[in-house]
């Protein structure tokens, strides 16, 4: 099985609205921490949000939150007032702290985010 | 500034010919660590470093060697690449503690013909 599962096809958003970006997860550790990275057309992967498997609250950054759901073992990325620079590609992926201790990321496939002005 | 740096950021090269692709990070990380990006498989990891001298297999280490002698320094070194070695390739770093996140390198695009 897919440990980070990302099925949304190309998404589009009108400037100035939400996006969510949908995201799940599979692991049997108790400790694992999730992130979200951007990479536009340039290339370069961009850190944007990070949440432990024991955070009470959800991430926020900016613009930017983790709607975290244990049990659905989902993290879903919300971006709220879409501007033309999120046009991009983004990444979830996952650090396991019990059975991945060699500190690898696990990546999902992508999903690419067109915002229209 | 805090950063990853990789070089070169583009080169093509052919079957077989021996190359290395520096990476080196300025902010005293212990862990440093090779992805490469494909089309429509993310990004898998290749190798990984602890520590200085501390080096081991992701899950697509074949064809690949890398060595950590200073803690900044985390070459990635194809001996005979191939054309499956056309990809997109990431260093990244981070502390062992906090911050969780991973730095990443800007990418290097290797072609090989």
């Amino acid at each position: 099985a897919q440990k980070i599962t990302q099925t949304q096809p190309g998404m589009f958003v009108q400037e100035k609205e939400a996006v969510t970006l949908d995201c799940t997860y599979d692991t049997s550790d108790q400790s694992y921490g999730l992130f979200w990275y951007k990479q536009p057309s340039s290339g370069e992967m961009i850190f944007l949000i990070y949440q432990g498997s024991y955070d009470e609250q959800n991430a926020t950054e900016g613009r930017y939150s983790l709607n975290f759901q244990k049990a659905r073992k989902s993290a879903n990325l919300v971006i709220s007032a879409s501007q033309l620079g999120d046009s991009a590609m983004y990444f979830c992926a996952m650090r396991e702290f019990e059975t991945g201790a060699n500190s690898k990321l696990t990546f999902g496939k992508g999903i690419t985010l067109s915002v229209r002005p | 500034e805090a950063q990853v740096t990789q070089n070169p950021r583009y080169l093509i090269t052919v079957t077989g010919k021996k190359l290395t692709v520096t990476c080196s990070q300025n902010m005293n990380h212990e862990y440093m660590s090779w992805y490469r990006q494909d089309p429509g498989l993310g990004l898998r990891q290749i190798y990984y470093s602890m520590n200085v001298e501390v080096t081991d297999k992701g899950d697509v280490p074949e064809g690949y060697k890398v060595s950590r002698k200073e803690k900044r320094n985390f070459p990635l070194i194809l001996e005979s690449p191939s054309p499956n070695q056309t990809s997109l390739y990431f260093c990244a770093s981070r502390a062992s503690g906090s911050p969780p996140e991973q730095y990443f390198g800007p990418g290097t695009r290797l072609t090989v013909t």
